[in-house]
């Protein structure tokens, strides 16, 4: 699977948009982009996954650039329960394993 | 509401003593089960693959011996820490899938004494 950078801390007010950013350059043609958070103590959320199009639904946004090769997760009105780290993850539908590889993430802190 | 049940969700116990972790998929059949364990301040790192009805796969450099697994019904599996020491106190995370999207569970805070 393809691997992910992501940066390892961001922050943003209360009530704006996150945007989350997330490099994946080597993905290939049959490899969604998936993204997860975890929030402290818990077990990872999903949120949200893709191929190509951007995909929308009621807890976030995504948004995959024309060559693949980044995507954006976009939390439109950030709240304070938003703060958690944020994984992105690639993996190909057609892997009989499905395992899902998680990288380091990014630390999101949502400021009061 | 949760689809993939943990229990327990903490245990301490005494060095030398074997911990069942028990993982429950909820409202489906889960064909396949993961479970990953994660230090402090450090991401998720995947253990093991467990399907029903057959041996589990380890990810390189995880004890099979040390972390029995067992996956015996499409919505049960469990995992055996046994002889537990120190240094396997960590969180341990279940994950189950049927169709996309995977489903975690809230993990299992395990401290060896």
């Amino acid at each position: 699977d393809a691997k992910t950078t992501q940066p390892p801390s961001m922050d943003c007010a209360e009530g704006r948009a996150a945007n989350l950013p997330c490099n994946h350059s080597t993905i290939s043609g049959n490899e969604y982009v998936y993204w997860y958070r975890q929030i402290h103590s818990q077990g990872p959320q999903y949120i949200i996954h893709g191929l190509k199009n951007n995909e929308t639904n009621e807890m976030a946004s995504l948004i995959i650039t024309e060559d693949r090769k980044s995507s954006t997760l976009i939390l439109p009105h950030a709240t304070l329960r938003d703060t958690a780290v944020y994984y992105c993850i690639v993996r190909a539908e057609g892997d009989s394993s499905y395992k899902l590889i998680f990288g380091s993430g990014t630390r999101l802190l949502v400021r009061p | 509401g949760a689809v993939v049940s943990q229990h327990p969700s903490r245990v301490i116990c005494k060095s030398g003593t074997s911990v069942k972790i028990e993982c429950r998929s909820l409202d489906f059949q889960a064909t396949t089960m993961f479970w990953y364990r994660q230090f402090p301040k450090q991401s998720l790192m995947l253990m093991a693959t467990s399907n029903e009805g057959s041996k589990a796969t380890y990810e390189q450099g995880v004890e099979k011996d040390k972390f029995l697994i067992n996956h015996a019904s499409l919505t049960l599996s469990t995992l055996t820490v046994t002889s537990a020491h120190p240094e396997d106190s960590s969180f341990y995370i279940c994950s189950a899938r049927w169709f996309q999207p995977q489903h975690f569970g809230d993990g299992t805070r395990l401290s060896i004494l």
